[in-house]
């Protein structure tokens, strides 16, 4: 089966901590993608990675950190440094090839810091 | 700055009745257009798109859109409205970039709410 697959679904955590959220995809796709979703908000780009140990900031990088070890992989770190952590997370790939190809998200993560 | 606005963001419409949903964008170069929806507890699946070509797309589940160049839009449409189409919308652009690179650009979404 393809996808992308994002773990937990539900993640809670205390203020002040940081908070590793998975992404994986078995698509093959070279770049992958993290949005953050809020109400009347839309879709804000956070990160996005186009090849393996590569990434770029998006519109809102601040209090976040991403890796790209891995094509498959794109895990995104919400630090303590992030002002309003709770929000649905969302990932996404696509392949490069060409360009304007289709984004594929993943079910998404919800995360709420107490 | 590029932006998406939908200018709807909560409809109710009773089963059987006409869809039609904004989106505008500010961009004046080359532009792909597509429309997601998210379906309550699923995941963002693509509706239709526009890369070039005919600019009257059709897509999943009796949707199309019209691309307007002159009018920077891409209205998103459904004759005929069922209760199964109860869902989160957003309109996406995807400009290239003067870098030669694509950006995807999302709208605030239209939550629609289709009536039994």
């Amino acid at each position: 089966d393809g996808g992308i697959t994002q773990s937990p679904k539900y993640l809670f955590r205390k203020e002040g901590q940081n908070v590793t959220l998975s992404c994986e995809q078995n698509l093959n796709h070279d770049a992958m993608y993290w949005y953050r979703q809020d109400p009347g908000q839309g879709l804000r780009l956070i990160y996005y990675s186009q090849i393996v140990n590569d990434f770029q900031k998006g519109d809102i990088a601040e209090g976040y950190s991403v890796s790209r070890e891995k094509k498959e992989s794109f895990p995104l770190t919400v630090t303590s440094a992030q002002k309003n952590p709770t929000a649905f997370y969302l990932c996404a790939s696509k392949t490069e090839v060409p360009l304007t190809d289709t984004q594929y998200f993943g079910p998404g993560t919800r995360l709420t810091v107490l | 700055a590029q932006s998406v606005s939908q200018h709807n963001h909560h409809v109710i419409l009773s089963e059987a009745a006409s869809l039609e949903l904004g989106c505008n964008y500010s961009y004046g170069g080359t532009v792909n257009l597509f429309w997601y929806v998210q379906y309550p507890g699923q995941h963002l699946q693509l509706l239709l798109k526009y890369f070039s070509g005919d600019p009257l797309v059709k897509g999943i589940k009796g949707f199309e859109a019209e691309f307007i160049k002159s009018k920077f839009s891409f209205n998103l449409r459904k004759p005929s409205v069922q209760w199964s189409d109860t869902a989160e919308y957003f309109c996406a652009v995807n400009p290239l970039l003067p870098s030669g690179t694509y950006k995807y650009i999302f709208g605030t979404g239209t939550r629609l709410k289709v009536l039994a």
